[in-house]
This record gives structure tokens, sequence and C-alpha cells, in this order.
């Protein structure tokens, strides 16, 4: 599958605990981009990261939460401490250009989370 | 900063017959949009893009959308819906910018098929 792959697609998590969400994009994207769903809500951008940078975080909360895309492996999006509020689906996406806005997102199926 | 606005979050429609979803954005510059679909608990498809040009674009599926600058809008149709055409679809507009294809989304637009 040369998709968008996200792992786990589904993790349960207890109050307090840390959440690891992975994205490994489409081969030859070296763009990943971090969006998520809360119930009944459309996507908000949270993360735009190239190998080994923070493009844009502009949509991250300032706390708890914190991506990665290292220069090998996949990119990671870490909560750490999780509330109930932070139950929603994750999705990454991938992109072969960065610079002219035109293209569009190629997007894996997500990683939805659940606090208990 | 650019924003999206799909009017309804659901729509019901009968197989057979026309689908239209309402999309509107506001943006400083001229943007370039995007409409996805979601099935149940699975990611995003791309139906259409514009970016330049033609401003009706034709998609998969059998959708097209029109571009109207002095509408500012975006609208979705499909002729004829199918059983199949139930999903989530969502508007989207991203801009020219130094930094990557950032979508801004709309709310969605939940599609219900009746036979």
């Amino acid at each position: 599958n040369a998709g968008v792959m996200q792992n786990p697609r589904h993790l349960v998590r207890r109050r307090g605990q840390e959440a690891r969400l992975r994205c490994s994009p489409m081969k030859g994207h070296s763009h990943v981009y971090w969006y998520r769903q809360l119930p009944e809500e459309g996507l908000k951008f949270m993360v735009y990261l190239q190998k080994e940078n923070i493009i844009d975080e502009s949509g991250m909360p300032k706390e708890r939460f914190s991506a990665e895309f290292p220069k090998e492996g996949p990119s990671i999006l870490r909560i750490q401490q999780v509330v109930r509020g932070d139950s929603a689906a994750y999705f990454c996406a991938s992109s072969p250009l960065g610079g002219s806005g035109t293209g569009e997102l190629f997007f894996g199926e997500g990683s939805r989370l659940t606090v208990l | 900063a650019q924003s999206v606005t799909q009017l309804g979050s659901h729509v019901s429609v009968s197989e057979g017959a026309l689908v239209l979803l309402r999309c509107n954005y506001s943006s400083s510059v001229p943007p370039y949009l995007f409409w996805y679909v979601q099935y149940p608990n699975q990611g995003l498809q791309l139906l259409l893009k514009y970016t330049t040009g033609a401003t009706l674009v034709k998609g998969i599926n059998g959708f097209e959308a029109e571009f109207k600058k002095s509408e500012t809008s975006f609208h979705l149709t499909k002729p004829s819906a199918h059983m199949s055409d139930a999903a989530e679809y969502f508007c989207a507009v991203s801009l020219i910018k130094a930094a990557g294809n950032k979508l801004t989304f709309g709310g969605g637009t939940r599609v219900l098929v009746k036979p």
C-alpha cells in the first residue's frame, strides 16, 4: 500500500496517560500535516512539518501536544496527560510539494483516540 | 485569514435526485478550492479541485463544482444521487503561501440518500 499509513487506527487511553500517533507519508512525500476532527465537526489544522523541521504549528494546543518528523522514520504526534476532550480522530496528510499551495493533500485513514 | 462555510450540516436526497452542497469561502486573495469526501471510519478522498483556468471543474464519481468569484462560492453538484454517495463532504481552501499546502476546511455536510 503506497498511501499514507497511520497507526494505531484505534487507541484507548485513560486520563493522564500519553498517546503517540504515527504517520508514514506516501512514498516520495516529504511534507506532513496533522489535522484533528472532533465529533460532529470538521477538520482543524494542527501542524505542518517537513523532515526535521516544524514549519507551521499555529493550530497546536500550547500545552501537552507535540509533533516531530525525524530524518528517519514516521512522523509522531504526541499527546501527554490526555484528557477526555482529546478524544477525536487525528488525521495525517502528506504532499510532495511545499510552496505552491496548488496541490491537494493525501490523507491517511486516521487514528481514533478515545480517552476514558 | 481564510475561512470556509458549508451551509447545511445534513442533507437528505432521494436516489436519482440532484445533489447540491453549498460552500462559500472568505479569502483576501484568490484561493485554491477543494472538495473532499469522507466515508465512515475512513480518511478523506479528493473529489475535485479548482486552481486556475476553467471555473467549472469535473471530479470523480460524477461530481462537479463551479467557482464563482463574484459570489465567493464553490458549490458541489451531482445530477443524480446514488446510494453510494452517502458520506460526509468537506469543502476546503488553500492560499498561495511560501509554506506548503495547508488547507482550511468547512464544517462538513453529511449526505443521506434515501431509496
